[in-house]
């Protein structure tokens, strides 16, 4: 079967860095994503790795290890605004999306 | 209307009614999708549509059924509702991003509680 692994929650302090990993087993690899939801809203659209290796967008990034089938979502100069879940997800090879069922972030001053 | 709009944001319904679930976008994207999304789980693809006049099944897709007659509309109707079907469901449409990533845009979700 298909499985997303990722931390059920994760507690952090403002200012510090942290980071939530996502292991995967799919059938095939077509790109793993990156979902950032607030409660109660919409998931919207963070990062995209489909090559390994480290993707910077400003205060995230994200990583990406195609043999170990292992991503990571850093986000540093935490925020308050930063508390949300964060939803990983990966394209198989029928180009559908399977989602892990995400970490809430909890962000403490 | 700017990306994609769901109506109604929340209803409470009695078990065996039936219920339409509507979704529009203004983005023009070819395809459509419904995800439910209940506690500890991942998203769970109800039903999609790759473009207009085209629809497919997903991971959850007793109960449900779907229409795709334009672009911007993909309206999601329970035939009888049971209470299983208590969940928060969003609509969402996939565009591409200048990375290339099929990137989904979501609806604000539509909360339904079947009693």
């Amino acid at each position: 079967g298909q499985n997303i692994d990722q931390p059920t929650e994760m507690t952090a302090t403002e200012g510090a860095i942290v980071q939530i990993n996502c292991t995967y087993q799919t059938s095939g690899f077509n790109g793993l994503f990156w979902y950032q939801q607030h409660a109660g809203e919409a998931p919207t659209f963070l990062s995209y790795n489909v090559l390994d290796g480290l993707e910077e967008k400003g205060r995230f990034s994200s990583f990406l290890s195609r043999s170990k089938g292992y991503s990571y979502l850093l986000l540093k100069e935490l925020q308050m605004k930063d508390s949300a879940s964060y939803l990983c997800a990966v394209m198989d090879s029928n180009y559908q999306l399977i989602w892990g069922a995400g970490t809430k972030l909890i962000i403490k001053p | 209307i700017a990306g994609i709009t769901q109506a109604p944001t929340s209803q409470i319904l009695a078990a065996g009614r039936r219920m339409t679930l509507r979704c529009t976008q203004d983005m023009r994207h070819n395809a459509m999708y419904w995800y439910r999304q209940d506690l500890g789980l991942g998203l769970r693809l109800i039903h999609y549509s790759n473009t207009a006049g085209t629809t497919g099944k997903g991971e959850v897709p007793d109960g449900y059924s779907v229409s795709r007659a334009n672009t911007d509309d993909f309206p999601l109707t329970l035939a009888s509702a049971v209470p299983s079907q208590t969940s928060v469901y969003f609509c969402a449409s996939s565009g591409t991003s200048p990375s290339g990533a099929n990137v989904l845009t979501f609806g604000a979700g539509s909360r339904l509680t079947v009693l």
